[in-house]
């Protein structure tokens, strides 16, 4: 099963808003990050938060990391018609030795109104 | 300039043929990774290669292989034995803040 789960699975908001993406996932992790994809593209990065931080910031974007509960959320501030995408957390987890392997969740597709 | 690469951005193949995608980077990276995503859904991790003329498999390998001769380059075949080949396949490439992923194929099975 899927070790990441976003919530909401969509979410449309008017432009100026402000947007909030819930992630939860299963096990330990070395770190989490989030993605972002436009329709029939590849992933772009977005942010890195280690296990042992509990926010960080880039821009217009803020994400939290609350491990003891095993969930993180994204927040973009003042969104943008080009922000809308389908957003993706990923956890780290070490497999195979030591490569760390990304466990994706299902996304959030986030549309912006004009 | 630095990137990966993915050609084709589309494929169109008939029903139990098998099909390689490329995947090609010159950012001398070590690892690089072969996801599968469908509609609706995240990436499932399909191989791994850390190094040259190594690869693992990730959770979703049957029906696929990959080669690993060279750093830069990290082919997947999908054979007749996937048994759900129409997808969007990514690949990626490691760098210290996660995977810098490619533009992605489209592989459609008629």
């Amino acid at each position: 099963s899927q070790q990441g789960e976003e919530d909401p699975q969509a979410l449309s908001i008017q432009e100026g808003e402000n947007a909030t993406m819930n992630c939860s996932y299963k096990t330990s992790i070395n770190n989490l990050q989030w993605y972002r994809q436009n329709s029939g593209r590849g992933l772009v990065h977005l942010i890195l938060i280690r296990s042992n931080e509990r926010e960080k910031h880039s821009g217009r974007l803020r994400v939290t990391l609350d491990t003891s509960k095993k969930s993180s959320s994204l927040l973009i501030t003042a969104s943008r018609a080009a922000d809308t995408a389908s957003y993706f957390c990923a956890t780290a987890v070490v497999y195979g030795g030591a490569t760390n392997k990304l466990i994706f969740g299902t996304g959030t597709l986030l549309a912006v109104q004009p | 300039d630095g990137g990966i690469t993915q050609s084709p951005k589309y494929l169109f193949r008939k029903e139990g043929q098998n099909v390689t995608l490329s995947c090609e980077q010159n950012l001398n990276h070590d690892a690089m990774y072969w996801y599968r995503q469908d509609p609706g859904q995240g990436l499932r991790l399909i191989y791994y290669s850390q190094i040259v003329n190594d690869f693992q498999k990730g959770d979703i390998a049957e029906g696929y292989s990959v080669s690993r001769e060279k750093k830069e380059s990290f082919p997947l075949t999908v054979t007749s034995a996937q048994k759900n080949p129409t997808a969007f396949y990514l690949c990626a490439s490691s760098t210290p803040q996660g995977p810098l992923f490619g533009p992605g194929t489209r592989l459609t099975v008629l």
